[in-house]
């Protein structure tokens, strides 16, 4: 059974940083590209960033580009995203999900429960 | 950036009836477009990849068809449990991977 769990979320002032991982089980982790996804209170779903099987290709959506960076330790299963210079926009439920190839995002097949960063003074 | 818009953005419906929901690209995303189910408090789940693939553990009465710039998911008769906010997705021009803003159906 494929297992996503997040941690890593809190609240953090503006301008601050937070680093969020996301542990992985039931499958072969470094077969699999592997994203991030969040979404604000009461909004829909944003692509934030996505990451090759085996590390070596990342992709960010515009909104966090230069500011977050997504990467991958595939010795321990698990997937990481540091925020730097987080905004009040930033606020979301940030969720983990695998994508069903190895190379690209794609599609979002399995989604962890997510955790929740707040950005506020 | 391809645009998703969905309509309507909220569906009235009773168990057993059919619900037809609407996704339009703001260009042609040729099939690669996916739908995904969000129940309160929860993830997402994949229901519908490359239009009309059924996920994994997805029942029949989800369908989704379409190409270019229209599509639509269908649920032939739905359940209590269909009662939800329904996402399409796109692959085709990326980054960024981007959704519609959703279509809640409601009783």
């Amino acid at each position: 059974e494929v297992k996503l769990l997040e941690s890593g979320g809190g609240l953090v002032q503006p301008g601050g940083s937070l680093r969020l991982s996301c542990a992985a089980s039931g499958f072969t982790f470094s077969s699999y590209a592997m994203n991030w996804v969040r979404q604000a209170p009461g909004k829909g779903l944003e692509w934030v960033s996505g990451l090759s099987g085996s590390g070596t290709d990342t992709f960010y959506a515009d909104s966090v580009k230069g500011r977050f960076t997504i990467s991958r330790d595939n010795s321990k299963n698990t997937l990481y995203l540091q925020m730097d210079s987080l905004r009040a926009e930033d606020t979301a439920v940030y969720f983990c999900a695998k994508s069903p190839i190895s190379q690209h995002p794609y599609y979002f097949e399995y989604w962890g429960q997510g955790t929740l960063v707040t950005v506020s003074s | 950036e391809i645009v998703l818009t969905q309509s309507p953005a909220t569906l009235s419906l009773s168990p057993g009836e059919r619900a037809t929901l609407s996704c339009r690209a703001s260009q042609s995303v040729r099939s690669y477009l996916a739908w995904y189910q969000q129940k309160p408090g929860q993830a997402p789940r994949l229901l519908i990849y490359d239009t009309s693939n059924r996920a994994t553990g997805i029942p029949a009465r989800f369908s989704g068809s379409g190409s270019g710039t229209d599509f639509t998911l269908t649920i032939s008769s739905l359940e209590p449990e269909d009662f939800a906010v329904y996402y399409c997705q796109q692959r085709f021009i990326w980054p960024p991977l981007t959704f519609g803003g959703g279509t809640k159906v409601e009783i």
